[in-house]
């Protein structure tokens, strides 16, 4: 009965960089979920992939961020070009076909330095 | 589009005493309503969710909340707190219907028990 995994757990980049979070959802969740908390912006939504569908991308701050689903299971979150103000935790979740409840994971810490 | 607003961003409380943290929503669709708990360094877990029927909900570690529709609010309460609940909460709504399933979060109470 695994949870949601991230890894890494930390990442402290140079600003410029590039980055990479990645995300394991639960055994059979079609529903995919990334999210954003910061000091100054607190919970924030950024993509959401559900099965085959084209992924909600209304979240996403820029264009610098990105991310991708493959086999409609793993995912990862790539920020390019790294700046300050995407220090934050970046958490992942998971839901059901059509179910309400999201499992979080414990969330990557990214530092840009 | 969806908002939350919790009125309180920090609620210190002894040991053993009730407490109320207060939630309210704005939405132009039906929406879902939860409530996450967040300890330090760890993600959220689910405390309760109101999706229909009684308007009076029980969640996990004795919490409960209330709908109220009129008022637009979703109130969490515990009769009597333990020092094992001081951690963050985080009220939650979610669209009840339509392929937009993101949670939108208020900004959070940090609730401390004193002992």
């Amino acid at each position: 009965g695994a949870g949601v995994s991230q890894s890494p757990s930390n990442k402290v980049t140079e600003k410029g960089k590039d980055v990479e979070l990645r995300c394991d959802p639960i055994s059979g969740h079609t529903a995919l979920y990334w999210y954003r908390q910061s000091l100054g912006q607190g919970l924030e939504f950024l993509i959401y992939f559900q099965g085959n569908s084209a992924p909600d991308k209304s979240g996403l701050p820029s264009d610098r961020f990105s991310a991708e689903r493959t086999g409609g299971s793993v995912s990862t979150l790539t920020i390019q070009r790294t700046q300050q103000e995407d220090s934050a935790v970046y958490l992942c979740a998971s839901s059901l076909p059509g179910g309400s409840e999201q499992f979080f994971g414990p969330g990557t810490r990214l530092t840009v330095l | 589009a969806q908002s939350v607003t919790q009125l309180d961003s920090q609620v210190p409380v002894f040991e053993e005493a009730p407490v109320e943290l207060r939630c309210n929503y704005s939405s132009s669709v039906s929406v879902y309503l939860f409530w996450y708990v967040q300890y330090p360094n760890q993600g959220l877990q689910l405390l309760l969710k109101y999706l229909s029927g009684s308007t009076l909900v029980k969640g996990i570690n004795g919490f409960e909340a209330e709908f109220n529709k009129s008022q637009t609010s979703f109130h969490l309460r515990k009769p009597s707190v333990h020092i094992s609940d001081t951690a963050e909460y985080f009220c939650a709504v979610m669209r009840s219907s339509g392929s937009a399933r993101q949670l939108t979060f208020g900004s959070g109470t940090q609730l401390t028990v004193l002992p």
